[in-house]
């Protein structure tokens, strides 16, 4: 297996420009992560689904960013208007059923986002 | 503040001796994990503890959990230079479902 797979590894745009970040997760995963991570604030938990069904979006920072899966396998993360603040890691991560467990998560190598 | 934070922030030791961080949180977990990061990387998981559980081994690894002082220490035995990273404890709350809260993390630096 690829592991979760992430595109593209680096982003640079201009503020207001849109963003889309992908994410493909492992086979027979079905929990979905989006993370941010930066100096500043270290890493944090943006959202989260579960069987293609957001659970937790608290962290969302604002209505700039929106994530989605539109299958079970793939997801997006888009930030629109972008802004120079927004620049950071994302990280995606992957989660099997969990059957009660919480297992670990599967982390895919990011993507650096720099917004000018 | 951070439900998991990690003591020291920094560590760095020579080749062979063996490295020990800490970690503390703040309310009732289901498991606590450990992952590490290499520099533009991401994480890796290392290792799970529940909160039954009070010792974990993997490897030249030791987790130990004490659930009424709500800490762990992460020990690595006989470091390597391909242990430099940087290492994340992770918490599950036990009304949390699925979200792992990460601590800020233990910049460890082994030199040869």
């Amino acid at each position: 297996d690829a592991g979760v797979i992430q595109s593209p590894r680096h982003e640079v745009t201009e503020m207001g420009q849109e963003v889309t970040l992908r994410c493909k997760l492992i086979s027979g995963h079905n929990s979905l992560f989006w993370y941010r991570q930066t100096m500043m604030r270290g890493l944090e938990l943006l959202i989260y689904f579960n069987n293609n069904v957001p659970i937790d979006d608290s962290g969302m920072p604002e209505d700039r960013f929106s994530a989605k899966m539109p299958n079970a396998s793939f997801s997006t993360l888009k930030i629109q208007p972008s802004e120079p603040r927004d620049s950071a890691v994302y990280f995606c991560a992957s989660s099997p059923p969990s059957g009660g467990n919480y297992n670990e998560q599967f982390f895919g190598p990011g993507t650096r986002l720099t917004v000018l | 503040s951070q439900q998991g934070e990690e003591d020291p922030q920094a560590l760095s030791i020579q080749e062979g001796e063996n490295a020990t961080m800490n970690c503390s949180y703040k309310t009732s977990i289901n498991n606590l994990q450990w992952y590490r990061q290499n520099s533009g990387r991401g994480l890796v998981h290392l290792i799970l503890i529940r909160s039954n559980e009070r010792e974990k081994h993997s490897g030249r690894l030791r987790v130990t959990l004490d659930t009424s002082k709500k800490s762990s220490s992460l020990l690595i035995t006989a470091s390597r230079a391909a242990d430099t990273a940087s290492y994340f404890c992770a918490t599950v709350l036990i009304q949390g479902a699925q979200k792992l809260v990460f601590g800020q993390g233990t910049r460890l630096t082994i030199n040869p």
